[in-house]
């Protein structure tokens, strides 16, 4: 089956600093979403994204599907963009695929 | 405006013992899905729904069942409980398929001894 894999697994940054997040699929995929779950372990849509490029405030992020990689783009960290970040594709129709996830850590 | 509510949010059980995990969506939406995260790993499908009465398995299915009778509730059910079923289950919902964004409940989380 599909592999979905995310790089780095591990990041810590100072508030105030960019980071770049990385989710590398192994196949053709019909859709792919980014996911940010908090320290109290809600799941937060982020963005729904199977090509192209979409900015929400400080969060980006960019899919190229003919490449197999999307990159979710945070500026200016936060102590609250704490968490693991997820990406997640649609194999087929229904089935969401999610990857191991980055976990982060926004240091004050 | 309640999106997707799962309830309980804990629950500790013992080996063979069956239960029922609930989950609720008030957005008429058509698709829903149960998920397991074991610690350090995302998420992993279990059983979906395409709508009522329409049911599928995901990636780790065996030992859970599912049913759909209606569009709002899609319960998830632990016939024989085992220590590896242990873990946070989510329910999501999307209003179409083919990956329109999936809405998640808060998760229930499970430990079985």
């Amino acid at each position: 089956g599909i592999q979905v894999e995310q790089s780095p697994p591990d990041l810590i940054l100072q508030e105030g600093a960019n980071s770049t997040l990385r989710c590398n699929f192994s196949d053709s995929v019909n859709n792919l979403q980014w996911f940010h779950q908090n320290p109290w372990g809600q799941l937060i849509n982020l963005f729904y994204i199977p090509s192209g490029t979409k900015q929400n405030g400080r969060l980006s992020a960019t899919t190229v599907a003919t490449e197999r990689y999307s990159l979710l783009y945070i500026s200016s960290s936060q102590t609250t963009d704490s968490g693991v970040y997820f990406c997640a594709v649609v194999q087929g129709t229904y089935k969401y695929i999610f990857g191991t996830g980055t976990r982060l850590k926004v240091l004050a | 405006n309640a999106g997707v509510t799962q309830t309980p949010k804990f629950q500790v059980l013992k080996t063979g013992q069956s239960m029922t995990l609930q989950c609720a969506q008030d957005m008429n939406h058509e698709y829903m899905s149960w998920y397991r995260q074991d610690p350090g790993m995302g998420l992993r499908l279990i059983h979906y729904s395409v709508g009522a009465g329409i049911t599928d398995q995901g990636e780790v299915p065996n030992g859970y069942n599912v049913s759909r009778s209606t569009t709002e509730d899609f319960p998830l059910r632990l016939l024989s409980a085992a220590p590896s079923q242990t873990s946070v289950y989510f329910c999501a919902s999307s209003y179409g398929t083919g990956g329109l964004p999936q809405h998640f409940g808060d998760g229930t989380r499970l430990s079985i001894l």
